[in-house]
């Protein structure tokens, strides 16, 4: 049974450019969340999905975007991108049933230069 | 505005011994905590969580204990073992049904000692 897989993992992009960021989620889940989590930081959440609709945000701009697709994979959007969206961006996929569902993939990182 | 804070950045322990690592909250609407662990390259992996309606839990090696007036909470590992060198991260969240929203610390790194 496959757990939360992301892609892609490492990438590079320029300053001002868009990048997409896809996350399958583990089989049976059907709500996903982004987080960024920055060199030396804990991840922050930036929204979750859940029955294709964005459920809820933390506090990030317009510039980040998502959509969930009925299959439940998720994809996370950043426009314009800035130096300071370097980061590790992590997918978390849950179930409503408890808890400890919340599994994590191994991220994407992504560099800004 | 720090919501979760993990004061110690890394901590050392001897092999066989107790790993003590602490977590403050400020957000009174906090009532489900949770550790992770986290090894470089791979994502942060669930350990242990508590609700606000208990003090202590417990799994194996791992005891998570919460002090709901001082709003801190402590994860033990006993004995550590070297197989536990990562970085721990302590979450919380306000309950409210699907709320799956985690709010972060910036993680301790336990370095277990042979």
């Amino acid at each position: 049974d496959a757990g939360v897989t992301q892609s892609p993992t490492h990438l590079i992009k320029t300053r001002g450019q868009q990048v997409t960021l896809r996350c399958s989620p583990k089989s049976g889940h059907d709500t996903v969340s982004w987080y960024q989590q920055a060199l030396g930081q804990g991840p922050q959440f930036i929204f979750q999905y859940y029955e294709e609709e964005e459920r809820q945000r933390g506090n990030f701009p317009d510039r980040f975007s998502g959509h969930q697709f009925p299959n439940y994979s998720s994809e996370l959007n950043v426009n314009a991108l800035l130096l300071g969206d370097s980061a590790l961006y992590l997918c978390a996929s849950s179930s409503r049933s408890g808890w400890n569902t919340i599994y994590f993939g191994e991220g994407s990182w992504l560099t800004v230069v | 505005d720090q919501q979760v804070k993990q004061n110690s950045p890394s901590l050392s322990v001897q092999e066989g011994r107790i790993s003590i690592l602490n977590c403050d909250y400020t957000n009174s609407m906090f009532d489900y905590f949770l550790w992770y662990k986290k090894y470089p390259a791979e994502g942060p992996t669930f350990l242990i969580s508590i609700s606000s309606i208990k003090d202590k839990n417990e799994d194996g090696r791992f005891t998570v204990f919460l002090n709901k007036s001082a709003k801190h909470l402590s994860l033990h590992i006993v004995p550590s073992q070297p197989g536990d060198s990562a970085v721990y991260f302590c979450a919380a969240s306000s309950s409210g049904g699907s709320n799956y929203k985690l709010t972060f610390g910036k993680g301790t790194l336990l370095t277990v000692n042979p």
